[in-house]
């Protein structure tokens, strides 16, 4: 079975600090990983994806993968109250017709 | 990135019936997908709808139930048969693009 490992939260964090987002994947065939944001009564939007071991920097956004480990997360710096989402890991399984698993996710609520 | 219109965005149906969920790309897109997200809880994928071939459902779906078509690169539809209250959640398709997924905006469906 090929899963997407989240800690749930929530997770609260107060307005401007570095909110840090984890999740671990099963599959160590995957090349993609994903992280979506989706506000309450929305559907996901993409906020960033990685492919290859290390950090790639968007803006506010730091994904950090480790193929090793088996480990991706998501740093959102000076974090900012229209932040708070919960926040979905996603990965594109080794083999797949480019599907992706999701995770549970992570819900974020950033404190003013 | 595309941009995808999904229709309808809520509805009421009556147990036994069925509904059609129908889903527009603004440009072509090679695969489309079918997510399931009942309330409070992460994303299930339902099937992989390809053009001009039978879309492939993941294990707990099956055709009778959740029949889809994709006549070409930019159209797909998923129909829910015979629902009973289960059904109730909200149903989302995704294009493939060349940096992940873009969703189209959901469905929520209650069944009464």
């Amino acid at each position: 079975q090929k899963e997407v490992e989240q800690n749930s939260g929530p997770l609260s964090v107060p307005e401007g600090a570095i909110a840090s987002l984890n999740c671990t994947y099963s599959d160590r065939g995957s090349q993609s990983f994903f992280w979506y944001r989706q506000y309450s009564g929305k559907s996901p939007e993409l906020i960033m994806f990685i492919y290859s071991n290390g950090d790639k920097e968007d803006g506010r956004f730091t994904a950090q993968l480790n193929k090793a480990s088996q480990y991706v997360s998501l740093l959102i710096r000076d974090s900012q109250p229209s932040d708070s989402a919960t926040y979905l890991c996603a990965f594109s399984p080794g083999g797949s017709q480019g599907n992706l698993i999701f995770g549970k996710g992570t819900k974020l609520s950033v404190k003013p | 990135s595309a941009v995808i219109s999904q229709k309808p965005s809520r509805d009421i149906c009556q147990r036994g019936t069925s509904l059609t969920i129908q889903c527009q790309v603004d440009s072509q897109v090679t695969m489309m997908f079918w997510y399931r997200q009942q309330p409070g809880q992460s994303l299930t994928l339902i099937a992989t709808a390809n053009q001009g071939s039978e879309a492939t459902y993941e294990s707990g779906f099956v055709i009778d139930k959740f029949p889809i078509s994709r006549p070409n690169l930019t159209f797909s539809t998923l129909t829910v048969s015979n629902m009973s209250p289960e059904d109730s959640s909200i149903y989302l398709c995704a294009g493939q693009t060349h940096y992940g997924y873009t969703f189209g905006s959901g469905t929520r469906l209650t069944v009464v």
